[in-house]
C-alpha cells in the first residue's frame, strides 16, 4: 500500500522569502515521487519528479525537492517566492511495481503576500 | 500540440441520467487515468488503463465505468449519476504506467442535481 501526507494544508509566505512545502510518503516499493502544481481553474502541471536517480531534484520555476529515504520525505522548496507561485501543490507517490496506481496528497495551498 | 482533451468542460445533469465524459490524447501514451478532485481531498484515482483493453480500478471506482477500445481514447461513463458524484474530474495520460510525467486535461466540472 502507498500513501502521501502533505503536512500543511495552507502555507503563506511573503514575496522574496523561501518556500517550504512538506510531504511524507509511505510505500511498500521503491517509489517514484512527483510534485504537481495547479493554478486556479487550470489543470495540473509537473514541477519535478524523483525516480531513483539523484536525491536532489531540480524542477521548473526554481523549485527543487530532496528525497530522504530515512525520513520518508520529499519536501518541496524554493529560495525566493514570486507572486506567480500562488497555487495549489500536490505531492504524488507512484509505486513502480504497484500496477499503475498513483496516490495524491490532499494538497497545499500556497499564498504569496506582496 | 501535445495535449489531453476532455469534453465537456462543464456539465449539469439530473440524478439517474447516463452521461459520458470523453478523454482523448494525441501523444500515443499507453497509460491513461481518471481522477476526481474534491475540496480538501486532493485527487483520487477512479480508474486507470495500462493499455488498450486493459483497465483497472483505482481508489474510488464505485458508480463509474470506463473503456479503452483504442489507445487515444478513455471515456468515463456514469450509468446512473448521483449528487455525490458532483466533482471536478481530470483525465491524465503518460507514456508508461508509472514513473513518467502525467499530462492532465483541463478538467470537467460535473454537477448532478
Amino acid at each position: 500500500a502507498q500513501s502521501v501526507t502533505q503536512l500543511d494544508s495552507h502555507v503563506s509566505v511573503s514575496e522574496g522569502t523561501p518556500v517550504l512545502l512538506r510531504c511524507n510518503y509511505s510505500s511498500s516499493y521503491s517509489p517514484s515521487l512527483f510534485w504537481y502544481v495547479q493554478h486556479p481553474n487550470k489543470g495540473l502541471q509537473l514541477l519535478l519528479k524523483y525516480t531513483s536517480a539523484a536525491t536532489l531534484v531540480k524542477g521548473i520555476n526554481g523549485f527543487e525537492a530532496e528525497f530522504k529515504k530515512s525520513e520518508t520525505s520529499f519536501h518541496l522548496t524554493k529560495p525566493s517566492a514570486h507572486m506567480s507561485d500562488a497555487a495549489e501543490y500536490f505531492c504524488v507517490v507512484s509505486g513502480n511495481t504497484n500496477a499503475g496506481k498513483s496516490t495524491f496528497g490532499d494538497g497545499t495551498t500556497l499564498t504569496v503576500k506582496p | 500540440e501535445a495535449q489531453v482533451t476532455q469534453n465537456p468542460r462543464y456539465l449539469i445533469t439530473v440524478t439517474g441520467k447516463k452521461l459520458t465524459v470523453t478523454c482523448s490524447q494525441n501523444m500515443n501514451h499507453e497509460y491513461m487515468s481518471w481522477y476526481r478532485q474534491d475540496p480538501g481531498l486532493g485527487l483520487r484515482q477512479i480508474y486507470y488503463s495500462m493499455n488498450v483493453e486493459v483497465t483497472d480500478k483505482g481508489d474510488v471506482p464505485e458508480g463509474y465505468k470506463v473503456s479503452r477500445k483504442e489507445k487515444r481514447n478513455f471515456p468515463l461513463i456514469l450509468e446512473s449519476p448521483s449528487p455525490n458524484q458532483t466533482s471536478l474530474y481530470f483525465c491524465a495520460s503518460s507514456l508508461l504506467q508509472t514513473n513518467t510525467e502525467a499530462f492532465f486535461g483541463q478538467g470537467t466540472r460535473l454537477t448532478v442535481v
